[in-house]
């Protein structure tokens, strides 16, 4: 079965407006992380964003944030704000926790474009 | 400071051929991972190292596929006898350690190996 699950596989947003990304997960481990990539056409995968399954606040970063419904197992990324130099494929991952198992379980991506 | 590092950056070789690939993780970064990105099977973990060791190799592909890691910094991924399924980017992370579920692993820029 999928752990995680990204149902878009691209979005196209006008610059300045606000994004939601949708990532569901699936795991009974009850301790797990959730991480936000974005990978450029440059390749490299950068970390966005981080929850983790216990934290009471939704995590926020700059312009990043995660909107964390536990209860539906959804860690949907919001971008604010979009710039251009957003435009990219971002990657939605989930690692469990308890069992020290170490490895990230990548979704398939979506890719954004932002238009000007 | 330096991030994860990786070399090459691109790599062809001809099917039936070894190849190296090289990463230098971040300074003071304990753990270490390998994943494969490719088009059909989206990103997937190889391996992980914590120091020198390699406690779980399940996620290589093949017996084709070997890792090291020595002095607890530098891996190699070696592949033998390349063939055409192998063509990918591979991606190196590091992390503080493993065993935190916090700990974010950070990505280097991978290497696309393209087997003719």
């Amino acid at each position: 079965a999928q752990k995680i699950t990204q149902t878009q596989p691209g979005m196209f947003v006008q610059e300045k407006e606000a994004v939601t990304l949708d990532c569901t997960y699936d795991t009974s481990d009850p301790s797990y992380g959730l991480f936000w990539y974005k990978q450029p056409s440059s390749g490299e995968m950068i970390f966005l964003i981080y929850q983790g399954s216990y934290d009471q606040q939704n995590a926020t970063e700059g312009r990043y944030s995660l909107n964390f419904q536990k209860a539906r197992k959804s860690a949907n990324l919001v971008i604010s704000a979009s710039q251009l130099g957003d435009s990219a494929m971002y990657f939605c991952a989930m690692r469990e926790g308890s069992s020290n198992d170490y490895k990230l379980s990548f979704g398939a991506g979506t890719t954004v474009t932002v238009r000007a | 400071g330096a991030g994860v590092s990786q070399s090459p950056s691109n790599k062809v070789t001809e099917k039936g051929k070894d190849v190296e690939l090289r990463c230098d993780p971040i300074s003071g970064h304990t753990a270490l991972y390998w994943y494969r990105q490719s088009l059909g099977q989206g990103l997937e973990f190889l391996i992980y190292f914590q120091g020198n060791s390699a406690p779980d190799k399940s996620g290589l592909p093949s017996d084709r596929f070997s890792a090291e890691r020595t002095g607890g910094s530098v891996s190699t991924l070696t592949i033998q006898r390349t063939q055409q399924e192998d063509s990918a980017v591979y991606l190196c992370a590091s992390s503080l350690e493993s065993t935190s579920g916090r700990n974010t692993q950070y990505f280097g820029p991978g290497t696309r190996l393209t087997v003719l």
